[in-house]
């Protein structure tokens, strides 16, 4: 079982559409959680992070958290073309590095 | 404030030969990450240096690869020699110090590295 898991998609959803993204870990002691998109060609941007179960939202973007069932997803909404991209969640390892623990990435494309 | 710089931007190099990737985190982030992502791979990390020492470096390949950081500042990955398997882009982050496990991790722009 991989560390962090995500569909890999392609997930394509209409301009303007609620665009779901979900990713689930495994270690249970994980407090931290970020989303970062990539566009092709390029490094992955931090857009959101979340620690504490519930939502939380800035923008466009919401992030949802469920510790219980270790799970954590991004919901992007009134998506834009200019939000396809891939979109990773990476988990920092609880470890004396913190080191990142990424999924495969969820690749989007938003239909004008 | 300035974002994290690597140089180069691509490099294309023959197996055998050595190459010397460079990266500059965030003024005033002691936390420097080392990642790589290979064709059709997840991201995976290499190492962690906090400032000048190496936290972490679990994630290196094998003894090819050699990490510094001079003064807590740049960092550079040196690989010697090359492999074709060593062909990947190579991510440099940086990250505050304090609750690291919070500390948000700001990507550079990456090295392309091709070893034919």
């Amino acid at each position: 079982q991989k560390e962090v898991e995500q569909n890999s998609g392609p997930l394509s959803v209409p301009e303007g559409a609620i665009a779901s993204l979900n990713c689930t870990y495994s270690d249970r002691g994980s407090q931290s959680f970020f989303w970062y998109r990539q566009y092709s060609g390029k490094s992955p941007e931090l857009i959101m992070s979340i620690y504490s179960n519930g939502d939380k939202e800035d923008g466009r973007f919401t992030a949802q958290l469920n510790k219980a069932s270790q799970y954590v997803s991004l919901l992007i909404r009134d998506s834009q073309p200019s939000d396809s991209a891939t979109y990773l969640c990476a988990v920092p390892r609880m470890d004396s590095s913190y080191k990142l623990i990424f999924g495969s990435g969820t690749r989007l494309l938003v239909r004008p | 404030e300035a974002g994290v710089t690597q140089f180069p931007s691509h490099s294309v190099i023959e197996k055998g030969q050595t190459v010397t990737l460079r990266c500059d985190p965030i003024s005033g982030h002691d936390n420097l990450y080392w990642y790589r992502r290979v064709m059709g791979k997840e991201i995976k990390f290499l190492l962690h240096f906090v400032k000048e020492s190496k936290q972490d470096e679990s994630g290196m390949p094998n003894n090819r690869f050699l990490a510094e950081r001079t003064g807590g500042t740049y960092s550079t990955l040196k690989v010697q020699p090359a492999e074709l398997e060593d062909s990947g882009v190579y991510f440099c982050a940086s990250s505050r110090s304090g609750r690291a496990f919070k500390n948000e991790q700001f990507f550079g722009p990456g090295t392309r590295l091709t070893v034919l």
